[in-house]
């Protein structure tokens, strides 16, 4: 069946980065843009870039430019979210999307990876 | 990219018929038909239930519809079950290839 599978949960200290992978299968993975979406405890959904598997092109949400880089590796269907400079209000679950007519989320989501940013 | 504006909170017995409001600007949800909604239920993976709009994905029942006027888009729910009971958010394309949530709203079943 289709679906995303994500890394574990990751804790930081602040100034460091994160990497966290989103496995596709059940599709076909260069064929539909790949969102990355954050939830910050209790908090709501915030839409910080998507890339496009086959290309690799990319677009960041401005909050997030000189931070954020998405890559992907079409070998292995995985694509990546890495966050650089973490700080506290990092703190949220990463989520992956694989985008359904351009939806800014999308039909298919990883069930989230809980990145947390403590010293 | 300022985050569109939905409803803190809305409620409705079993039955009844609510509509969530999310409003944006001409930049966003007045300017492209590209509104979705989504459920997302405590610990859990946000659940596509509306897009372009009003379409429904496969498999969402035919309860849930959305719509659009100017600015302004609206999902409603009508004979509310116990199961609608979710935090739903909508979010809108906002052009050079960005896209923006609203804050979301929580619904509660009475």
């Amino acid at each position: 069946q289709v679906q995303l599978v994500q890394s574990g949960a990751e804790v930081k200290k602040p100034g460091a980065s994160v990497k966290v992978s989103c496995k596709a299968s059940g599709y076909t993975f260069t064929g539909y843009y790949m969102h990355w979406v954050r939830q910050a405890p209790g908090q709501g959904l915030e839409w910080m870039g998507w890339i496009n598997p086959n290309s690799g092109g990319t677009n960041y949400a401005q909050k997030f430019q000189g931070r954020v880089t998405m890559t992907r590796d079409t070998s292995i269907s995985t694509a990546y979210m890495e966050l650089s400079r973490l700080r506290s209000d990092d703190t949220a679950v990463y989520y992956c999307a694989r985008d359904y007519y351009g939806s800014g989320g999308g039909d298919v989501w990883g069930k989230g990876t809980t990145v947390t940013v403590s010293s | 990219q300022s985050a569109l504006t939905q409803p803190a909170s809305v409620s409705g017995s079993p039955g009844q018929s609510i509509t969530i409001s999310c409003t944006g600007t001409s930049s966003d949800v007045g300017s492209y038909n590209l509104v979705s909604w989504y459920q997302q239920h405590p610990g859990k993976a946000p659940k596509l239930m509306i897009y372009e709009v009003s379409k429904r994905p496969s498999g969402v029942s035919n309860r849930f519809s959305g719509s659009k006027s100017g600015n302004t888009a609206s999902l409603t729910i009508s004979g509310l079950q116990a199961e609608d009971e979710a935090d739903y958010y909508c979010c809108s394309y906002a052009g050079s290839l960005n896209w923006v949530f609203g804050g979301g709203t929580k619904l509660t079943v009475l």
